[in-house]
């Protein structure tokens, strides 16, 4: 079955450092690849996506690229402020029995920005 | 895109009572969806809710203790039923647009 593994977390970073937040995954056919991001205390936003290998979603400053042949989508980030503080979910998302689009979530990496 | 509520935000029961959490979507969609994300975890499809029809069931949930209902094609409700403290969760409910999932702000239950 489809599977996403990432970065445990937390993740500390002081306001503009890098971020790489790493994702994994193993899916049979092409799925779709997204970034999700969640506030404290509010649902889940989408924050990026990609459809096909070699595309590169782009959001807010993020940014992650498709790679088929590491099975990754890496999402990273050139300056992180305070208000980037969140929890990450990289995700799936492939044609499930009845046809639907199935989406597979990753356990979250917990970022924290500190000022 | 698709803007999608739930009520309540969030609340605190009794072991053995149940409770029914609504989900409202702006807009019609085909396919509805309900998750959980119990605390510190990511999040876990507990059934498509399907519009005039039983809802499917991913393994380890069953109807009798998660019942569905999907009366039209922006309205869904789950209930969580004979509750226990490992019902403590975030219930979210989620809607699939084109190639994207979009998600309510969760319900926020604490079982006691």
């Amino acid at each position: 079955g489809n599977s996403v593994t990432q970065m445990e977390g937390p993740v500390t970073l002081s306001e503009e450092a890098f971020l790489t937040i790493n994702c994994t995954y193993t899916a049979t056919g092409y799925p779709s690849l997204f970034w999700y991001v969640q506030y404290p205390g509010e649902g889940l936003q989408l924050l990026l996506k990609a459809t096909k290998a070699d595309d590169k979603g782009s959001n807010k400053g993020f940014e992650a690229t498709y790679r088929k042949e590491t099975t990754s989508f890496h999402l990273e980030k050139g300056s992180v402020q305070v208000s980037d503080s969140a929890v990450y979910f990289c995700a799936l998302s492939d044609l499930g029995g009845g046809g639907y689009q199935k989406v597979t979530f990753g356990t979250g990496t917990k970022l924290q920005v500190i000022p | 895109s698709a803007v999608i509520s739930q009520k309540p935000s969030r609340d605190i029961c009794q072991r053995g009572t149940s409770l029914t959490i609504q989900c409202q979507v702006d807009s019609q969609v085909t396919m509805m969806f309900w998750y959980r994300q119990q605390p510190g975890q990511s999040l876990t499809l507990i059934a498509t809710a399907n519009q005039g029809s039983e809802a499917t069931y991913e393994s380890g949930f069953v109807i009798d203790k998660f019942p569905i209902s999907r009366p039209n094609l922006t309205f869904s409700t789950l209930t969580v039923s004979n509750m226990s403290p490992e019902d403590s969760s975030i219930y979210l409910c989620s809607a699939a647009g084109y190639n994207e999932q979009f998600f309510g702000p969760g319900t926020r239950l604490t079982v006691l």
